[in-house]
């Protein structure tokens, strides 16, 4: 069936790097994309979302891209901190309700 | 600190036992969502609740009953649970009305079942 999912489950980076976490989905119906991420021992926290008439969206420090010509969605964090170390979740709603993708676990090195 | 409060963060029951679990949020949200996460997996929707009416059910079992007695609380009712029940379960709500906001998530509660 038609899924999210991640390209790579665990990525490392250093302190002070730019981090790239991507995603393919596969369900075309899908208009509206979201990134979570996860502490441990916490809930989901929104960080950015984007709707499928958009190819960019930004926040602080995070952009998010969207190619629906391949159904590929990628997050990036600029400047990685320690603090962002964690399990980031991308998610699709193709209609009323929303499936997650299986993450992916940053890991920030000093 | 998150804005969708959950108790008990903690709970562990026996698979006799009854107990419930509760959500609350003051954001004025029309939709509610319970969700089960194991570990080192994504979340996973259980039920979703617009405007106060159960509007789907993933195909859980009946020793799980939710209910949303107003538009701010959220509770899921527990009986008879097994061991592989254990997980992280999470309560969410979003503005309603168009599937198109984003959810948001409290901290959960952490279940075991002996």
């Amino acid at each position: 069936g038609e899924s999210v999912g991640l390209h790579l489950p665990t990525l490392s980076v250093q302190e002070g790097d730019n981090s790239i976490i991507n995603c393919a989905y596969s369900n075309s119906a899908s208009d509206y994309f979201i990134w979570y991420k996860q502490e441990s021992g916490k809930g989901p926290q929104f960080i950015i979302d984007i709707r499928s008439n958009m190819d960019k969206r930004q926040g602080q420090r995070v952009t998010v891209l969207l190619n629906k010509t391949v159904k590929h969605l990628s997050l990036q964090i600029a400047a990685t901190q320690p603090g962002d170390s964690a399990v980031y979740f991308c998610a699709e709603i193709p209609g009323r309700d929303m499936r997650f993708g299986a993450g992916t676990r940053l890991t920030v090195k000093p | 600190d998150t804005e969708v409060t959950q108790t008990p963060k903690h709970l562990v029951m026996g698979m006799t036992n009854k107990k419930s679990l509760k959500c609350e949020q003051h954001m004025g949200h029309r939709a509610m969502y319970w969700y089960k996460q194991k570990a080192k997996k994504p979340p996973e929707l259980m039920f979703v609740y617009s405007y106060e009416k159960l509007s789907i059910n993933e195909s859980v079992p009946s020793r799980f009953s939710p209910e949303c007695p107003n538009s701010s609380l959220l509770n899921l009712h527990l009986h008879a649970l097994q061991p592989e029940d254990s997980a992280l379960y999470l309560c969410a709500s979003s503005r309603g009305g168009d599937s198109n906001q984003p959810q948001h998530f409290g901290d959960g509660t952490r279940l075991s079942i002996l």
